[in-house]
Parts: C-alpha cells; structure tokens; sequence
C-alpha cells in the first residue's frame, strides 16, 4: 500500500483566498483524523471520521473551516477565506482498527502558507 | 488542548549514547504511544504500551509507563545520526476515541 496521501505538498496563497487540502486514506482504514502543526501549539486534532461519519469537530477552530469525506477513499479540509494565522503543516493520518484507536499512519502533510 | 508534556524540550548526544526522553500527562488514558517525526515528513509510529503494562520494548527502544505518576519514558539505546528527529508522545485518553499529542523532543545524534 501507498500509504496516507495527502495533496498539495505545499501551497502558497494570499489571505482571503479558497484552499483544499485533499486526503486518501490507506484502504480498509476506519478511521480518518486532521491534524494542524504548529511550532506555538504542536498538534491539534482538527476533526476525526470514523467509516466517513464525523465524529468529533470540536478541534475545528473556527467556521472559515470545513471537512468532508464523501467516501472511505477520500477526504478534505476546506479554509475559506483562509487567513495567515491558518499557516501550518496539516496531517491526515488513518487508523485500521474497530472500536479504538490505535496507532495512526500519517501522511506527509500539506505545508500551508497564507501571506 | 495538550494532554502528553516532553521532557526535556530538546536533547544532544553523541552516536552510541543512551538518549532518554520523559512524557508527563493528567488524565486517565487507555494507551500512551510514542511516534518519531524526521524534518519536513510525517509522524511515524515506534511504539504503543497500554494502560496495564509497565515496560514494552522493540528494537533499540524500551518504554515505560508509570500510571500512578502519569509518566512514561522512552529510551533509545546505542544511538545513530539516523535517530536525529523529534520525537512525540501520544495519549488515548480514557473515554474518548482521539489521540493527543505533547510537543516533542528534538532529539540530535552526532557522528
């Protein structure tokens, strides 16, 4: 297995504007989480599915943020407008297990920077 | 919120040394794991202890975990360049299905 994939690598926009970060979780995970790393505050869990269904938003800082998983293959994050102080590496990261948790396998992160 | 505090903050050795590195959390938890972050990648995962274990160990590393003192430990022996990274502690909290991260040891190994 490829393992996570996250796209873009790393995206440059300027404030106010739309960005979407895209996930692929590994197959036969149940579990898809969004973290937010940052040097000030570490990581942050954004929001968490468990098999497509949101589970727990309350990371999610605030409404200019949006997530979605329209299947178990695909997830995103949505910041609109974003904003500097969004600047961050995001992280997907997947779990294979029923019922908990376990370890998570993350992908590479999307560096985000919002001039 | 962080739950798992590192210590120390960061941390240089030479290669061949021990390195050890503390987590300190509050809550009761399910499990304590431990994952490794090279610069510029993704968290990878070295190692899970669950809540009734005392000692795990895998390789190189050895993990403690002391529930009374809400502690664990990880310890890397006979440390290589290639262990220069951060390392994290992660706490499944008791009740809750989400994993909580401290934030991290930088550790370095020099040849």
């Amino acid at each position: 297995d490829a393992g996570v994939i996250q796209s873009p690598r790393h995206e440059v926009t300027e404030m106010g504007q739309e960005v979407t970060l895209r996930c692929k979780p590994i197959s036969g995970h149940d579990y898809l989480f969004w973290y937010r790393q940052t040097m000030m505050r570490g990581l942050e869990l954004l929001i968490y599915f468990n098999n497509n269904v949101p589970i727990d938003d309350s990371g999610m800082p605030e409404d200019r943020f949006s997530a979605k998983m329209p299947n178990a293959s695909f997830s995103t994050l949505k910041i609109q407008p974003s904003e500097p102080r969004d600047s961050a590496v995001y992280f997907c990261a997947s779990s294979p297990y029923r019922g908990r948790i376990g370890e998570l396998f993350f992908g590479e992160g999307s560096r985000l920077t919002v001039l | 919120s962080q739950q798992g505090e590192e210590d120390p903050q960061a941390l240089s050795i030479q290669e061949g040394e021990n390195a050890t590195m503390n987590c300190s959390y509050k809550t009761s938890i399910n499990n304590l794991q431990w994952y490794r972050q090279n610069s510029g990648r993704g968290l990878v995962h070295l190692i899970l202890i669950r809540s009734n274990e005392r000692e795990k160990h895998s390789g190189r590393l050895r993990v403690t975990l002391d529930t009374s003192k809400k502690s664990s430990s990880l310890l890397i022996t006979a440390s290589r360049a290639a262990d220069t990274a951060s390392y994290f502690c992660a706490t499944e909290n008791s009740g809750y299905s989400t994993l909580t991260f401290g934030k991290g040891t930088m550790l370095l190994v020099s040849p």
